[in-house]
């Protein structure tokens, strides 16, 4: 099983701050297999990233994914109000198929 | 614009079949990954598995021997069936479509459905 590490667990910032977070991966994995998402309280999973740095549709361009190997980062430039939430990384491969990082909480500090 | 809608009891006893279909519309079913995942209160996603139309399912290993999961293309829907459930099956269930069968490099799930909250207790 391809194990992801995320970090910081939590990331306190005030808004119009910059993000940087972080994901791990226990194997080198394809920039296309690894995704992003964003989860907010009582909300599915919204696709933010794929292939390591493509936007989703509808997905603001202070968002942006790099990285390569086991070390992945999701950016948000800016902090939005509506950015507050918790943040997935998410890869295919190997078995289980797709596996998915414990998360990072932005939070308001 | 695909939209999925989860539907099932939201209550199951402990050591019976948890079951759950998702219902596809606004695109055919057909030529799509179909996929469930879970979340527990509180806690991260957890993969459960895949299936598509005509194809073999791929189910998590931590879960096989209890997970079964089928298409019905006339009805746009698919469905999860979990037996011998436990208090540690207790989540929000989410049904998403992920990837289009025979077109590599679309591994991520792109449409949700809103999730459906299932309690397994007495």
């Amino acid at each position: 099983e391809i194990v992801l590490t995320q970090s910081p667990g939590t990331l306190s910032l005030s808004p119009g701050e910059g993000a940087t977070l972080s994901c791990r991966t226990s194997q080198s994995v394809s920039n296309s297999y690894l995704a992003w998402y964003q989860q907010k309280p009582g909300q599915a999973p919204r696709l933010l990233v794929y292939g390591t740095s493509n936007r989703a549709a509808g997905v603001p361009d202070r968002f942006s994914g790099s990285g390569s190997g086991t070390d992945f980062t999701l950016t948000i430039s800016r902090l939005e109000p509506e950015d507050f939430a918790v943040y997935y990384c998410q890869q295919y491969g190997g078995s289980p198929l797709f596996t998915f990082g414990p998360g990072t909480k932005v939070d308001i500090k | 614009q695909v939209q999925l809608l989860e539907s099932g009891p939201g209550l199951v006893k402990p050591s019976e079949t948890l079951s759950l279909t998702c219902t596809v519309s606004g695109g055919s079913i057909s030529n799509y990954f179909w996929n469930w995942i879970r979340q527990p209160a509180g806690k991260g996603l957890e993969y459960i598995g895949r299936i598509y139309t005509g194809g073999t399912p791929n189910y998590n290993p931590s879960l096989r021997g209890r997970v079964t999961m089928s298409v019905d293309p006339s009805q746009n829907e698919f469905s999860l069936r979990l037996t011998s459930v436990t208090a540690a099956d207790t989540a929000v269930y989410y049904c998403a479509r992920g990837g289009i069968v025979g077109a590599p490099g679309l591994y991520f799930f792109d449409y949700w459905g809103q999730g459906m909250q299932v309690t397994v207790s007495s």
